[in-house]
């Protein structure tokens, strides 16, 4: 059975430090992994990856797969309180739907 | 550019009675649409997905039902609310599969 797991489940850090969120996979026929981020409302997207290797970055978050080990990490540098959120990973699989997993909560201290 | 509209922000409806969520996408035509549903303190849990007009796709058997009466949008709906139905529903379109989705404001649905 497929399985998307986040980790960790939370996260309480200060202004100004950085953070490493993970997203492990066991799918079959993987596509493509997206990172999507949730405030009070609606999930706005952040990085869809598809090649392992490849680093996408914008501005103070970056994230990265790897397809062999089956994880993808999702940084962030310089933490703003603006960066508090819940951090949700997802997975386009064979079967074309997206499937998220539970999520990160972040939040970040001034 | 494409927006996405969900209505209404907010609702609570007592056990029993009918539901209807309207979702419409401007400024794109033929998108995929998609309700998610999600519950307190978990992930996103995809209900329905449409690729044009009349077809739908359920993914979890449950009292809600989906309808695509138009190109661009996406109606929930429910004959008879339970307690469980309560939570945060959010529709999403797009361009096609295995591309970003981009998602609506959300409801959320409190059944008492």
């Amino acid at each position: 059975e497929d399985k998307v797991v986040q980790s960790p489940l939370s996260l309480v850090v200060h202004e100004g430090d950085t953070v490493t969120l993970n997203c492990s996979y066991e799918v079959t026929n993987f596509r493509s992994l997206l990172w999507y981020k949730q405030e009070k409302k609606a999930p706005t997207f952040l990085f869809m990856l598809t090649s392992s290797g490849i680093e996408k970055k914008s501005g103070r978050l970056s994230s990265i797969l790897d397809k062999k080990e089956l994880f993808s990490i999702l940084n962030i540098t310089a933490t703003q309180t603006g960066d508090s959120a819940i951090y949700l990973c997802a997975f386009y699989f064979g079967n074309e739907k997206l499937t998220f997993g539970t999520g990160t909560r972040l939040t970040i201290i001034p | 550019s494409q927006t996405i509209h969900q209505w209404p922000a907010t609702l609570v409806q007592p056990v029993g009675s009918p539901l209807s969520l309207e979702c419409t996408v401007e400024g794109t035509s033929n998108p995929n649409l998609y309700w998610y549903r999600q519950a307190a303190g978990r992930g996103l849990q995809l209900l329905f997905y449409s690729v044009g007009i009349g077809q739908i796709s359920s993914e979890v058997p449950q009292n809600l039902s989906a309808s695509r009466p138009q190109d661009r949008q996406f109606i929930l709906s429910s004959k008879k609310l339970l307690l469980s139905d309560s939570g945060f529903y959010l529709c999403a379109w797009s361009r096609s599969f295995a591309s970003p989705l981009h998602f609506g404001n959300g409801t959320r649905l409190t059944v008492t």
